[in-house]
C-alpha cells in the first residue's frame, strides 16, 4: 500500500530559529516528491519537486533533500518568519500511473516572536 | 507561472440548493483537473480527475450524481455539488499541472458552508 508519513504532526518554533520537517514513503514506483506549502484557507502552494536522481533542491530559505534508497526526504527552513506558519504538505507521486498522487497528512508549523 | 484561479473562494448555502465551483487554468491549458475536499486538519482527499472532453473519473465512495464535474475546455472545469447537505460543508480544492517539473498548481480553495 502505497503511503506518506509525515512527522512531526505539528511543531512551534520561535522566529528566527531552523527547523526540519520529515517525509518517509512507501510509494512504489517512485516518480517524484513535491513539498507544498498551506496557509490555513488556501490552497497548497509549490515549494520542491525532486525526482529520483536528485538529492536536494532549494527555494529561497527551504531546502528539500531526497534519499531515494531509504525512501526518506526532509523539508528544512532556515531562519524563520511569522508567514512560515502554515501546513506543509509531503507529496509523492506514483511512476507508472500518471496523476496518482499520495498525500502526507501535513505538520503543521507554528512560528511564534 | 501557472496559476489555477478558483471561483468563489467561500459560498454559503441552503440545503437542497446547488452549487457549482469553477476553476480556470489562467495561463497554460490544462487536459486534466483534479478535485480534492479537505476537512481541518485533514490531508487532501482526491474527488475526481476532471478530463477535458469527456467523463470524469471519480475515486471510490465519491457519488458522481451528487458531484457533477464538467471540463467543457481546456481552461475551464466545475464542480457543482448538487442538493448540497450540511455534511457536504468542506474546503473544495482543484489542482491542474503545469509541467512535469512545476509540479502541480492548486486553486486557491472554496470553502463551502451548507446551512
Amino acid at each position: 500500500k502505497n503511503q506518506v508519513e509525515q512527522s512531526p504532526q505539528s511543531l512551534i518554533i520561535l522566529e528566527g530559529k531552523n527547523c526540519t520537517l520529515q517525509c518517509n514513503y512507501t510509494v512504489s514506483p517512485f516518480s517524484n516528491l513535491r513539498w507544498y506549502k498551506q496557509d490555513t484557507g488556501r490552497g497548497p502552494v509549490s515549494l520542491t519537486i525532486m525526482t529520483f536522481s536528485e538529492n536536494t533542491k532549494s527555494n529561497g530559505r527551504y531546502t528539500a533533500t531526497l534519499d531515494a534508497d531509504t525512501k526518506q526526504s526532509s523539508l528544512h527552513i532556515t531562519a524563520s518568519q511569522l508567514s512560515d506558519s502554515a501546513s506543509y504538505i509531503c507529496v509523492v507521486s506514483v511512476g507508472n500511473s500518471g496523476y496518482a498522487l499520495n498525500f502526507g497528512k501535513g505538520t503543521s508549523l507554528l512560528v511564534t516572536p | 507561472g501557472a496559476v489555477v484561479s478558483q471561483h468563489p473562494s467561500w459560498v454559503i448555502c441552503k440545503s437542497g440548493t446547488s452549487v457549482k465551483i469553477e476553476c480556470r487554468s489562467l495561463d497554460f491549458q490544462a487536459t486534466t483537473m483534479f478535485w480534492y475536499r479537505q476537512f481541518p486538519k485533514q490531508s487532501l482527499m482526491l474527488m475526481a480527475t476532471s478530463n477535458e472532453g469527456s467523463k470524469a473519473t471519480y475515486e471510490q465512495g465519491v457519488e458522481k450524481d451528487k458531484f457533477l464535474i464538467n471540463h467543457a475546455s481546456l481552461t475551464l472545469s466545475t464542480l457543482t455539488v448538487t442538493s448540497a447537505h450540511p455534511e457536504d460543508s468542506s474546503f473544495y480544492i482543484c489542482s491542474a499541472e503545469f509541467g512535469a517539473n512545476y509540479g502541480y498548481t492548486f486553486g486557491s480553495g472554496t470553502r463551502l458552508t451548507v446551512v
